[in-house]
């Protein structure tokens, strides 16, 4: 099955420096990859995603682009704001499961800190 | 309130109770999910219904039971529970006529004791 590894576990950046959080995947059947965001006492959100025929989007702060070739995927925060503190997700899937639904691998999550 | 609601917030039960937590949602999508959350693991995905039917089972014991009365509700049966289950129990739904991520509710903090 799918593996995804994100990296790294924890990050601090000074308030209004870039961030990046970077995964890998196994499965080069994969296609769809979103990004979540979960705040202290809520479910993740998600912020953004990307999908296999395309290899960067953007949206205003944050960015993600992908490698299929190398099967990694990155999120980048620009101008980080203290609001932006929170644990973030990468999630993999290959699409649309026989029956319905879909199945999205997770990694392991990063807490991003952003400090004044 | 992301339109995926999870009832209760928290909840405290001995290994020899039975418990259930729910799940509504108001998107009009039409597959659900149960995923566990535990510190220091990635999102475990529990079970899949799509259209009311359940399409994925990921090896979860029978002490987790789940039932999907209709696309708007999902239910997640408790009963003689371990301790290692103690854990953040979320609820996702999507619209899978083309792949998108999930919209989650906010999860119900179990303790088993």
């Amino acid at each position: 099955g799918e593996n995804v590894e994100q990296h790294p576990s924890t990050l601090s950046v000074q308030e209004g420096d870039s961030a990046v959080i970077k995964c890998t995947y196994s499965d080069s059947a994969s296609n769809y990859f979103p990004w979540y965001k979960q705040e202290l006492g809520k479910g993740p959100q998600l912020i953004i995603d990307i999908r296999s025929n395309v290899g960067e989007k953007k949206d205003q702060r944050i960015a993600v682009t992908l490698n299929k070739t190398a099967k990694h995927f990155s999120l980048h925060i620009t101008e980080t704001q203290p609001e932006d503190s929170a644990v973030y997700f990468c999630a993999a899937s290959r699409g649309v499961l026989t029956g319905g639904g879909n199945k999205l691998t997770f990694g392991t999550g990063t807490q991003l800190k952003v400090e004044l | 309130e992301t339109g995926v609601t999870q009832t209760p917030r928290h909840l405290v039960m001995g290994m020899t109770n039975k418990k259930s937590l729910k799940c509504e949602q108001h998107l009009g999508h039409n597959a659900m999910y149960w995923y566990k959350q535990s510190a220091k693991k990635p999102l475990e995905l529990m079970f899949v219904y799509s259209l009311e039917e359940r399409v994925e089972n990921n090896s979860v014991p029978s002490r987790f039971s789940p039932e999907c009365p209709n696309s708007s509700h999902l239910f997640l049966h408790l009963h003689t529970l371990q301790p290692e289950d103690s854990a953040l129990y979320l609820c996702a739904s999507s619209q899978d006529e083309t792949v998108m991520g999930y919209t989650f509710g906010s999860g119900t903090r179990l303790t088993v004791v």
